[in-house]
């Protein structure tokens, strides 16, 4: 099966600082993997994807992840921290079908004004 | 956003009783989901449908049942609930796209209080 580890359950960079939140995944073959993010008592929102056609994938608010096969990674970055992105990050790993995702554990992210 | 909608948002029940949760969606996609979300385990799949009266179990379904007799909606029920499903719960859907991968969207989440 699918897994997904996120490290560091808490991250808390300073405003204007670079975010890096972590992700890890476990998969015999490449996946499919994605990053939602989830504000305060609202459900999960896209952020990006990752489908095999480019390593480097960008998405909305800045946010973009490298996928690393060597290091099975796909980390998410974004240069510049604004106190809207406090909220919490979860990645996922879909399975060969597309059609179940298995999440991490989520990393809340602060912003420090 | 995608056309999902969850009710009721709010429950309060007691232990024992039955629950159902109700997903809707307006957007025709093939899957639809169940999760529920827990402190420090993110997003566990309940139950999945990939078609009317067509559903599979997930990660956690014990304690729980779906139904879906209509494209559009997609029914989580507790026979019986326990403290122990005091969560919140999240509806998803997704379909298809070109590259063999679906995009899971998300319904705004019903926060279940078991007393």
């Amino acid at each position: 099966a699918q897994s997904v580890t996120q490290l560091g359950s808490h991250v808390s960079v300073s405003e204007g600082a670079l975010v890096l939140l972590r992700c890890n995944y476990s998969s015999s073959v490449p996946p499919y993997l994605f990053w939602y993010v989830q504000y305060p008592n609202q459900g999960l929102q896209l952020l990006l994807k990752y489908t095999s056609a480019a390593t480097l994938v960008k998405g909305i608010n800045g946010f973009e992840a490298e996928f690393k096969k060597s290091e099975t990674s796909f980390h998410l970055t974004k240069p510049s921290a604004h106190m809207s992105d406090a909220a919490e990050y979860f990645c996922a790993v879909s399975d060969l079908n597309g059609n179940q995702f298995y999440f991490g554990t989520g990393t809340s992210l602060t912003v420090i004004p | 956003d995608a056309g999902i909608t969850q009710s009721p948002r709010h429950k309060v029940t007691e232990t024992g009783t039955p629950v159902t949760l109700r997903c809707h969606q307006t957007e025709n996609h093939r899957y639809m989901y169940w999760y529920r979300q827990d402190p420090g385990h993110g997003l566990r799949l309940i139950h999945y449908s990939y078609g009317v009266k067509d559903t599979d179990k997930g990660e956690v379904s014990d304690g729980y049942s779906v139904s879906r007799s209509k494209t559009e909606d997609f029914l989580l029920t507790l026979e019986s609930a326990t403290s122990s499903q005091t969560s919140v719960y999240f509806c998803a859907i997704s379909e298809l796209e070109s590259g063999g991968t679906d995009t899971q969207y998300f319904g705004p989440g019903t926060r279940l209080t078991v007393l």
